[in-house]
């Protein structure tokens, strides 16, 4: 098993470029979650699916959207990148109703 | 605002000594996870404790959970090199188990 995998793993943009964060989970658990890491802010929750055809916003949901394409697989994306947007993005899944989040290895994101 | 208060942010000991991470909030939650966190990965589950009081001993690892279940506590013995780390200590509420992360505290043991 594979667990949560992430691509790409580095990426740098221009200013007002878009791109696609993939993440895919083999567990088949029913939730999945994308959250930023910025030094000495820790972990913030930006989009989180408690099941497949379901989003929800979480704290700093501005300037991205998000697709549950199918139970496996949630994408993140950056409709026009700001320099605010430089960060570790992780992805994480957890079964329904559970605790324990299972994080993907992350992509470490640079707007110029 | 962090919901969660770590402390101390960073933290650097010498092999076999022994340390103590806090995680503070005036929030009460459901549950208390702490994980750990390597450079270039992702945080990985150390523990979950639910029960106000509660603790767990995992190893050398102590994870205490606050009566009022608003703090807990990591305490490591005689820590080891494999030790360094990120500690990240994250609130779940049972209506929706999202999870609210501290900033987390930078670990570090001396050979």
């Amino acid at each position: 098993n594979a667990g949560v995998t992430q691509t790409p793993k580095f990426q740098v943009l221009k200013t007002g470029q878009s791109m696609t964060l993939q993440c895919a989970q083999d567990m088949n658990h029913n939730s999945m979650y994308w959250y930023r890491q910025d030094p000495g802010m820790g972990l913030r929750l930006i989009y989180y699916s408690a099941s497949e055809g379901t989003t929800d916003k979480g704290e700093v949901p501005n300037g991205y959207n998000v697709s549950r394409l199918n139970k496996r697989e949630f994408s993140l994306r950056l409709e026009s990148a700001a320099p605010s947007q430089t960060s570790v993005y992780f992805c994480a899944s957890s079964e329904a109703l559970q605790w324990e989040q299972y994080f993907g290895p992350g992509t470490r994101l640079t707007v110029t | 605002t962090q919901l969660l208060e770590q402390s101390p942010q960073f933290l650097s000991i010498q092999e076999g000594e022994n340390l103590t991470v806090y995680c503070n909030s005036s929030s009460v939650f459901s549950s208390l996870q702490w994980y750990r966190q390597e450079p270039g990965e992702g945080p990985v589950l150390l523990v979950t404790v639910v029960t106000g009081g509660e603790v767990k001993k995992l190893k050398r690892l102590t994870f205490q959970f606050g009566d009022a279940r608003k703090d807990s506590s990591l305490h490591i013995t005689a820590a080891q090199p494999g030790d360094t780390g990120l500690y990240l200590c994250a609130g779940g509420w049972s209506n929706d188990y999202k999870l609210s992360f501290g900033a987390g505290t930078t670990v570090t043991v001396r050979a």
